[in-house]
């Protein structure tokens, strides 16, 4: 059974740029949910799409935003990239939010803003 | 709001020995659910072990056993003979109730020694 998929694994984008990050979650799984983790601030809770719904939002600007297709793959994008931005992307996926339900993650992608 | 909490410094740990990574936590939540996961220098975020908190009996899988002790909040994880492979750090995670947001804690550093 395959795992959380993510790509890109690495990339560089420079200051003002948009970037986005796509995850294909683990067959059968309808909840994907992100986290930003840096040195920091830790890990971060950004969204959580279900069924191609957001259905939680983390604290963070307009400039991160999400999707879920028909299919549960989801991308993110952060647009006009700041340095702060530099972190490891996690997916996570899981069946539903119950409270039996194991949440899974990905390798993660590591963004580095120049 | 749900917290975690991981206070131990870096361990080191002499290889075959068990190890216990401490975790607090606080929600006023009665339905939540607590996860151990691990993190390697690659980044991935490996699920370990799952313990909910209407579960009679403390979780274990393989090597890795929560101890949990719901009136004291805290749900410590042992591994047991530990292994080489086993240098990473852990994370301590809650979802609460339909809700598969996660809140983590600042995670434990475990450096495995032959």
């Amino acid at each position: 059974k395959a795992g959380v998929t993510q790509t890109p694994r690495y990339l560089i984008k420079t200051r003002g740029q948009q970037v986005t990050l796509s995850c294909s979650p683990i067959s059968g799984h309808r909840s994907v949910s992100w986290y930003q983790q840096t040195p920091g601030q830790g890990l971060q809770f950004l969204f959580e799409y279900f069924s191609e719904t957001q259905r939680n939002k983390g604290n963070f600007p307009g400039r991160f935003s999400g999707r879920q297709f028909s299919n549960s793959r989801s991308e993110m994008n952060v647009s006009t990239l700041e340095l702060g931005d530099s972190a490891l992307y996690l997916c996570a996926s899981s069946l539903a939010a119950s409270s039996g339900n194991t949440i899974y993650f990905g390798e993660g992608s590591w963004l580095t803003v120049v | 709001a749900q917290k975690i909490t991981q206070t131990q410094p870096g361990m080191f740990v002499q290889e075959k020995e068990a190890v216990t990574l401490d975790c607090t936590y606080d929600t006023s939540d009665p339905s939540y659910g607590l996860f151990w996961y691990k993190q390697p220098s690659s980044g991935e975020m490996i699920f370990l072990i799952y313990q909910g908190s209407y579960d009679q009996q403390n979780a274990t899988e393989g090597r890795y056993s929560l101890n949990f002790q719901k009136a004291r909040k805290s749900a410590n994880l042992v591994i047991s003979a530990s292994q080489l492979g086993d240098s990473a750090m852990y994370f301590c995670a809650m979802r609460v109730r339909g809700n598969n947001r996660l809140a983590f804690g600042k995670g434990n550093q475990v450096v495995v020694i032959p």
